[in-house]
């Protein structure tokens, strides 16, 4: 079946830049899209990329698609310590529902 | 708008009793989805409604889950009897897939914490 995959951990000083990594398998893939979830909380939608996109950005985020690779990522600059959550990248497909969920990843801003 | 809302946002229940989560999604919302949330498994999603009728329910572990959706601003998701496997985060989301200019963005509630004993 198709796949989302993101490293487990990321850890950054205050005032540095994040980068979120995710690769996908769904070639057929029409949204991307980066959700935050912070601490006994739901997901909540950070920020999207239409696939015939190849950037967007958005204050502090940069959302970067390399369709070819099937790579995505997110930058965060200025990470604060608010930024520390789990970030989700996802896929879906326009006309289904499906959505695809990568296993999230950990970030923690040191002070 | 108040958001998905959930309830009970804890629960905690010995191996054997009768469980229900609640859902409310946002108004106008014609999609429901049902999402699992586990360390080891991640995030999983248990079953989908679109106007009120179950679409897809092949994520649901077995027979002791079972979801309903009786009108279009309240879903359950029943777990009997329950297993201390069962214990996870229950999400559920809700979107509209009328608008097709939309981004199909999941608005997801705050989640049901279930621990079985």
């Amino acid at each position: 079946g198709e796949d989302v995959e993101q490293s487990l951990f990321l850890s950054v000083r205050e005032g540095d830049s994040s980068v979120i990594n995710c690769t996908y398998t769904d070639s057929s893939s029409t949204y991307l899209y980066w959700y935050k979830q912070e601490p006994g909380a739901g997901l909540q939608l950070l920020t999207y990329i239409f696939s015939n996109m190849d950037m967007k950005q958005d204050q502090r985020l940069t959302v970067l698609l390399n369709k070819k690779d099937k790579h995505l990522s997110l930058r965060i600059a200025d990470t604060q310590t608010g930024d520390s959550a789990i970030y989700f990248c996802a896929d879906s497909t326009s006309g289904t529902y499906k959505y695809i969920f990568g296993t999230g990843t950990r970030l923690k801003v040191l002070a | 708008d108040a958001g998905v809302i959930q309830s009970p946002r804890h629960e905690v229940t010995e191996m054997g009793q009768e469980v229900t989560l609640r859902c409310k999604p946002i108004s106008g919302h014609n999609s429901l989805f049902w999402y699992r949330q586990t360390m080891m498994r991640g995030l999983e999603l248990l079953i989908y409604f679109n106007n009120n009728v179950p679409i897809d329910d092949s994520g649901m572990p077995e027979d002791r889950f079972s979801a309903k959706m009786p009108n279009a601003s309240f879903s359950t998701l029943k777990i009997q009897p329950s297993e201390p496997r069962d214990s996870a985060v229950y999400f559920c989301a809700s979107s509209s897939t009328v608008d097709t200019s939309s981004s199909g963005e999941l608005f997801f509630g705050e989640g049901s914490r279930l621990t079985v004993l």
